[in-house]
């Protein structure tokens, strides 16, 4: 149990569909985060979000929709994806907004659009 | 780019021998921070080596780090089967814009 609970695990959907991924920590912690992990690539940092403020989105595609709406729940919504959207979305945690102490990650859920 | 290269791309050992996998950056940096990640799973921090400290050790893990030579290795010492996993060297670098920038991995397998 990492503290970060992330669900679905798993999900394939079509192009055109709607989904929402959904991520909470139980750990008290006031920063979180959305990477995506795709094979042969480092992780790449989607949105940062401080106490339910988003602060940071680096140059993610509209097609993914963030939304905190307490500190300890954060969602990835979904919509007309690519299959180049395909990966491992992956929800983190920190104490504070920054990267003095270590990030607490959710198991992921693998995502494969069709 | 700012990232972490891991070196090597992949290791195999033995059980019980010993590990080493290196990380090298481009730019200053706050902190280097070593992850492991099972298949299916998601990132579990190991250690974290501020940039004024040079070594750190966590049970059979230690790390170390030479800002001169920018760059940090992790030594998994008397390793194990569960050892088996994709290990990440992650960087805080210093500046305005704070990211946590991640390497590709290293694939370490421990044969049994």
């Amino acid at each position: 149990e990492t503290g970060v609970t992330q669900t679905p695990r798993h999900l394939v959907m079509g192009m055109t569909n709607k989904k929402s991924l959904k991520c909470e920590q139980h750990l008290g912690h006031n920063a979180m985060y959305w990477y995506k992990q795709s094979a042969k690539k480092p992780l790449e940092l989607m949105f940062v979000y401080s106490l339910e403020e988003r602060v940071e989105n680096n140059s993610v595609p509209s097609r993914f929709s963030p939304e905190c709406p307490n500190s300890s729940h954060l969602f990835l919504h979904l919509h007309t994806l690519q299959p180049e959207d395909s990966a491992l979305y992956l929800c983190a945690s920190s104490p504070h907004r920054g990267y003095n102490s270590p990030l607490h990650f959710g198991n992921g859920t693998r995502l494969t659009v069709t | 780019s700012q990232q972490g290269e891991e070196d090597p791309q992949a290791l195999s050992i033995q059980e019980g021998e010993n590990a080493t996998m290196n990380c090298s950056y481009k730019t200053s940096i706050n902190n280097l921070q070593w992850y492991r990640q099972n298949s299916g799973r998601g990132l579990v921090h190991l250690i974290l080596i501020r940039s004024n400290e040079r070594e750190k050790h966590s049970g059979r893990l230690r790390v170390t780090l030479d800002t001169s030579k920018k760059s940090s290795s992790l030594l998994i010492t008397a390793s194990r089967a569960a050892d088996t996993a994709s290990y990440f060297c992650a960087t805080d670098h210093t500046g305005a814009n704070s990211k946590l920038t991640f390497g590709k991995g290293i694939t370490l397998s421990v044969r049994p």
